[in-house]
């Protein structure tokens, strides 16, 4: 497609429950990556997929927190148990891999943890 | 430990006059910024970036000035316009690693009509 595509664009899910966010990248990017933004805060970078480079996982705030990328292809962001405290935009954003272009975004999955 | 900070959470312009939206940073590698802007329930967009060989960039109404002995870079919009109305996200990244971008946390611009 022309943009990122994320799915579901709202999620409400009771506390303890998994979930499962997904990312459809631009065609051809070959980065891709996942960021949340918790209310009132910025965005926190959470997981970096590059190619077929070992992923940096550097980000992910608890081992409740799991990314897999297919190839240069779909993303899924699994939430674990989750928590009230997980409720937040998640943003996924691919990218040529070259600085000068930064990345472009998705408009976001909304997930609230009740 | 908050690399890139944005100490500005709103900013209130009149239209027709500038827009400053300012960025500190502490980590002396990082070597790109960009600027991004985000309206309500859409994901961010890329506005413009500049890199530390420079001190300048300009691209139409916006232009990106970075300070690399005070790590301190800023946005100016001018003319603002109310459409410019927006939550601005400075990102801050060493290019020699993974291109992973730090986010500050945002600055609310409003142009008042």
């Amino acid at each position: 497609g022309a943009g990122v595509s994320q799915s579901p664009s709202n999620k409400v899910t009771e506390k303890g429950k998994d979930v499962e966010l997904r990312c459809d990248p631009i065609s051809g990017h070959t980065a891709l990556y996942w960021y949340r933004q918790r209310l009132g805060q910025g965005l926190e970078f959470l997981i970096y997929f590059q190619g077929n480079s070992a992923p940096d996982k550097s980000g992910l705030p608890s081992d409740r927190f799991s990314a897999e990328r297919t190839g240069e292809s779909v993303s899924t962001l699994t939430i674990q148990r989750t928590q009230q405290e997980d409720s937040a935009v998640y943003l996924c954003a691919s990218s040529l891999g070259g600085g000068g272009y930064g990345y472009t975004f998705g408009s976001g999955t909304r997930l609230t943890v009740v | 430990d908050q690399q890139v900070k944005q100490n500005s959470p709103s900013l209130s312009v009149q239209e027709g006059r500038i827009s400053i939206l300012n960025c500190d940073y502490t980590n002396s590698m990082f070597d790109y910024f960009l600027w991004y802007k985000k309206y309500p329930a859409e994901g961010p967009t890329f506005l413009i970036s500049i890199s530390s060989i420079k001190d300048k960039n300009e691209d139409g109404r916006f232009t990106v000035f970075l300070n690399k002995s005070a790590k301190h870079l800023s946005l100016h919009i001018v003319p603002s316009q109310p459409g410019d109305s927006a939550v601005y996200f400075c990102a801050a990244s060493a290019t020699s690693g993974t291109y992973k971008y730090i986010f500050g946390t945002g600055t609310r611009l409003k142009v008042l009509a």
